[in-house]
């Protein structure tokens, strides 16, 4: 089944203590995204990567970083991570040359 | 880049068409106009989009006025499994890479 996969779906975390939510897609997809969602915002990108070893920001890019070592996945990361980063996170994945966005499941993340 | 202006909510009898409206009165002209929805938290879904002509697929039909100031989705039987957030999205020409979503419409199907 094509899918985007993320993981984990759930985090409760502390500030200043790295994380990593991880994004993988099996449909052999170029350009992968992720965005945050907060209530009254809509969805706004965080980053973005045409394919491997390209990445670039999108709009609200401080604080994350992203890379793109295999086609498959993007992992985005936290370092450090604050409690303005609580949000509902959402990766996406698109073939190059067409115009619909597949988007995962969802990763909800506290920081406390 | 064209920013858009849904209405917050609206609500539609079970069995009855849904007409979406959208503002994008900036819109340029090579940019396009996309829908998605969301629901309840889920990740967003691709519902159509369109650059000037009328579209229509299997889950809905896309108008889009003749000076493209504005835009209609039309569910044309809508169901409970329809009530969503339902966003309309105008692509960045110059940056195909970079989709803005905005607040979207509730839209609550009601039996």
């Amino acid at each position: 089944e094509a899918q985007v996969t993320q993981n984990p779906r759930y985090l409760i975390t502390v500030t200043g203590k790295k994380l990593t939510v991880t994004c993988s897609q099996n449909m052999n997809h170029e350009y992968m995204s992720w965005y945050r969602q907060d209530p009254g915002l809509g969805l706004r990108q965080i980053y973005y990567s045409m394919n491997v070893e390209v990445t670039d920001k999108g709009d609200v890019p401080e604080g994350y970083k992203v890379s793109r070592k295999e086609k498959r996945n993007f992992p985005l990361i936290l370092e450090s991570p604050s409690p303005n980063q609580t949000s509902l996170y959402f990766c996406a994945s698109r073939r190059v040359g067409t115009d619909t966005q597949y988007f995962g499941p969802g990763t909800r993340l506290t920081v406390l | 880049d064209a920013k858009t202006t849904q209405p917050t909510s609206m609500d539609c009898a079970e069995g009855r068409a849904a007409n979406l409206p959208c503002n994008h009165s900036t819109i340029s002209g090579n940019e396009y106009v996309y829908w998605y929805r969301q629901i309840h938290s889920q990740g967003p879904q691709y519902i159509i989009h369109g650059l000037k002509n009328n579209e229509t697929n299997e889950m809905a039909s896309l108008i889009i006025t003749e000076d493209r100031k504005s835009s209609t989705l039309i569910l044309p039987h809508a169901t409970l499994r329809d009530t969503a957030v339902y966003y309309c999205i105008v692509r960045v020409a110059y940056d195909f890479n970079k989709f803005y979503f905005g607040s979207g419409t509730k839209l609550n199907v009601k039996p």
